[in-house]
């Protein structure tokens, strides 16, 4: 079975552009978190759906945005990226929501680094 | 509200020796645990979890840890140390954010390296 895929692996944008980074989930997953992680904050919840909805969000601005397909792919948007929002861009998906089980898989993550 | 903290954030051994990392937790109702480890460049893989079941439970490649509710501990063991489990490891706690209700989050801890000497 596929593990958790994400794209791009690695990305360089500059402060104020937006960037776009996807998710496919294992087959038969309904579930898809975000977080990022620094070296500073460690690793952070931006959000989780649910079967297309938004089920849980962090405490990130409204600049972070997300949203899940009916085939249960997910894709996290940035926009007027800053500096500090290079980070590795980590999903993780789970059968059911991802309280219920705690059991994340999670894939190899984004690096994204704004200059 | 509920709370995780990891009590290390670096720990060395040396190969062959018993690793200890530690993790405490806190929590408004019966919270589950867990532990996942992530190698360099890599995701996050669970270890182990604690679900209400046994208190000592057995996870991948020799690990183990035991849920201690009077002392609110989660404490990561291994009997002897492996150069392959030089990694980063999170305590993790799951809790639901109103009793009765189905909503709920995850809480990671910030993190414990294990580094590992020949």
């Amino acid at each position: 079975k596929a593990g958790v895929t994400q794209t791009p692996r690695y990305l360089i944008k500059t402060r104020g552009q937006q960037v776009t980074l996807s998710c496919s989930p294992i087959s038969g997953h309904r579930s898809v978190s975000w977080y990022q992680q620094t070296p500073g904050q460690g690793l952070q919840f931006l959000f989780e759906y649910f079967s297309e909805t938004q089920r849980n969000k962090g405490n990130f601005p409204g600049r972070f945005s997300g949203r899940q397909f009916s085939n249960s792919r997910s894709e996290m948007n940035v926009s007027t990226l800053e500096l500090g929002d290079s980070a590795l861009y980590l999903c993780a998906s789970s059968l059911e929501a991802a309280f219920n089980t705690g059991e994340l898989f999670f894939g190899e993550g984004s690096r994204l680094t704004v200059l | 509200a509920q709370s995780v903290t990891q009590l290390d954030s670096h720990v060395s051994v040396s190969e062959g020796t018993p690793v200890l990392l530690r993790c405490n937790y806190s929590s408004s109702y019966s919270p589950s645990l867990f532990w996942y480890v992530q190698h360099p460049n890599k995701g996050l893989q669970l270890l182990l979890k604690y679900t209400s079941a046994a208190t000592l439970v057995k996870g991948i490649n020799g690990f183990e840890a035991e849920f201690k509710k009077s002392e609110t501990s989660f404490h990561l063991t291994k009997p002897s140390a492996h150069m392959s489990d030089a990694a980063e490891y999170f305590c993790v706690v799951s809790d639901r954010l109103l009793r009765g209700t189905s909503y709920g989050k995850l809480t990671f801890g910030q993190g414990t390296i294990l580094t590992v000497h020949p």
